[in-house]
């Protein structure tokens, strides 16, 4: 059981818009901290989509966009393609568990 | 380009010490604004973070394995390494060593990642 609750599976046709939720609580995204989020490609590490609940890192297309509010957060993906299909992974700090915590991720598939 | 290289021994058997480097190129591992840690992901599974370390020495634990793990840092070298005791089947997974921006930041550069299995 994750501490910061992700659906196990999205689905989207290409050209659609898919949102994924992180759920957090009150010791994580709740408290403040930041909410990063990770694309997964089979075979792969995992690489940064969105740094700080929702800054971009250079080369990370504006299709990908994060929110957060209140203890939850959320990845956005608009103008869905076939290459987006990939695992996604939302990451934030406990203060009650003193440590890093990733979501249990998310499947992406692009019909 | 910053380059994390963890090369492992693959296989592993049940009950002893697991023991992973990472090497850091491109990047001083000294550099006051990053810290260095470990990740991991069993077969098939979701990432779960071990640990981290900042040039100081300083450590931070997953509660969950703190019993079992130490992650120490070599700033001469530019290396930071994972030792796991008393290892069992459950602890077979892909291990990742990662950068990341502060103690609660962003992991901005991964390791490819090394398969170790345990098993007898």
């Amino acid at each position: 059981q994750s501490v910061l609750t992700q659906p196990p599976s999205v689905f989207g046709a290409p050209g659609q818009r898919v949102t994924i939720s992180c759920a957090g609580s009150g010791s994580n995204i709740g408290a403040g901290y930041d909410v990063h989020w990770y694309q997964q490609l089979p075979g792969t590490a995992p690489k940064l989509l969105i740094s700080g609940n929702s800054n971009r890192p250079s080369g990370v297309p504006d299709r990908f966009s994060g929110s957060k509010s209140g203890t939850s957060a959320s990845l956005a993906i608009t103008g869905l393609q076939s290459e987006d299909e990939a695992d996604y992974y939302c990451q934030s700090y406990d203060s009650s568990l003193h440590s890093s915590v990733f979501g249990g991720g998310t499947k992406l598939t692009v019909l | 380009q910053v380059q994390l290289q963890e090369p492992g021994p693959g296989l592993v058997k049940p009950s002893e010490t697991l023991s992973l480097t990472c090497t850091v190129s491109g990047d001083s591992i000294s550099r006051s604004s990053h810290y260095w840690g470990w990740i991991r992901q069993p077969p098939g599974k979701g990432l779960e973070w071990i640990g981290s370390v900042y040039f100081s020495g300083s450590t931070y634990y997953n509660p969950s394995l703190k019993s079992r793990v130490t992650i120490s840092v070599d700033t001469s070298d530019n290396h930071f390494s994972l030792s796991l005791t008393s290892v069992t089947a459950a602890d077979t997974a892909v291990y990742f060593c990662a950068r990341h921006l502060g103690n609660y930041g962003p992991i901005d550069v991964w390791g490819k990642g090394t398969t170790i299995t345990v098993s007898s």
